[in-house]
């Protein structure tokens, strides 16, 4: 079974429209980290934003929020007014707690295209 | 800001032949990895390293993978005989700590051609 889920392969959106990309997870610890990263066509990963399995409110950084559903086990990453340099793939990641198991898990990605 | 960096940033290489990838993970970060991403694809996980020994691997790190951290600065990837399907781009990452709560910050990655 998938660790991580992204259902949306592909996405299209107007500049500076809000936009929600989709992640669901699986993983029977109670402490876990959740990462977004962004990978533009140059390559490079970058660290978007994080959640913690405890953390009680949902996370935010600048125009990045990351909408926590513990129960429903979802994810998801919301860009608010998005612009043209927001169009890159965009990974939905995590990693399991207790330092035993230490690698951040991916998923396969969602590729946003932001129009003018 | 401290930032992962990678060497080379680009590497074409003969099938058989040796590489070594190289990474300076921020000062302060004790915890090291590798991933893999073949083109197209997600991001694979490939070896940690803690306090100067591999802490787990992915069946994909065989006996044709190394690492090693030569000082205290670089973390080197050694792949020994590259074979095509090694074609891929490598990230370096490194975190202060282990474990759910902490971040893993990438390098810019270095891509290889195996022909």
């Amino acid at each position: 079974a998938q660790k991580i889920t992204q259902t949306q392969p592909g996405m299209f959106v107007q500049e500076k429209e809000a936009v929600t990309l989709d992640c669901t997870y699986d993983t029977s610890d109670q402490s876990y980290g959740l990462f977004w990263y962004k990978q533009p066509s140059s390559g490079e990963m970058i660290f978007l934003i994080y959640q913690g399995s405890y953390d009680e409110q949902n996370a935010t950084e600048g125009r990045y929020s990351l909408n926590f559903q513990k129960a429903r086990k979802s994810a998801n990453l919301v860009i608010s007014a998005s612009q043209l340099g927001d169009s890159a793939m965009y990974f939905c990641a995590m990693r399991e707690g207790g330092g035993r198991d230490d690698k951040i898990i991916f998923g396969k990605g969602t590729r946003l295209h932001i129009l003018p | 800001e401290p930032e992962v960096t990678q060497t080379p940033s680009h590497q074409v290489t003969q099938m058989g032949q040796e590489v070594i990838l190289r990474c300076v993970p921020i000062s302060n970060h004790l915890y090291f990895y590798w991933y893999r991403q073949i083109l197209g694809q997600k991001v694979e996980f490939l070896v940690s390293f803690y306090n100067n020994e591999i802490s787990e691997k992915s069946e994909i790190f065989d006996d044709q993978f190394s690492v090693e951290r030569p000082d205290g600065s670089n973390f080197t990837l050694k792949i020994r005989s590259t074979k095509l399907e090694d074609s891929a781009m490598y990230f370096c990452a490194s975190s202060e700590g282990a474990g759910g709560g902490e971040t893993q910050y990438f390098g810019p990655g270095t891509r290889l051609l195996v022909l």
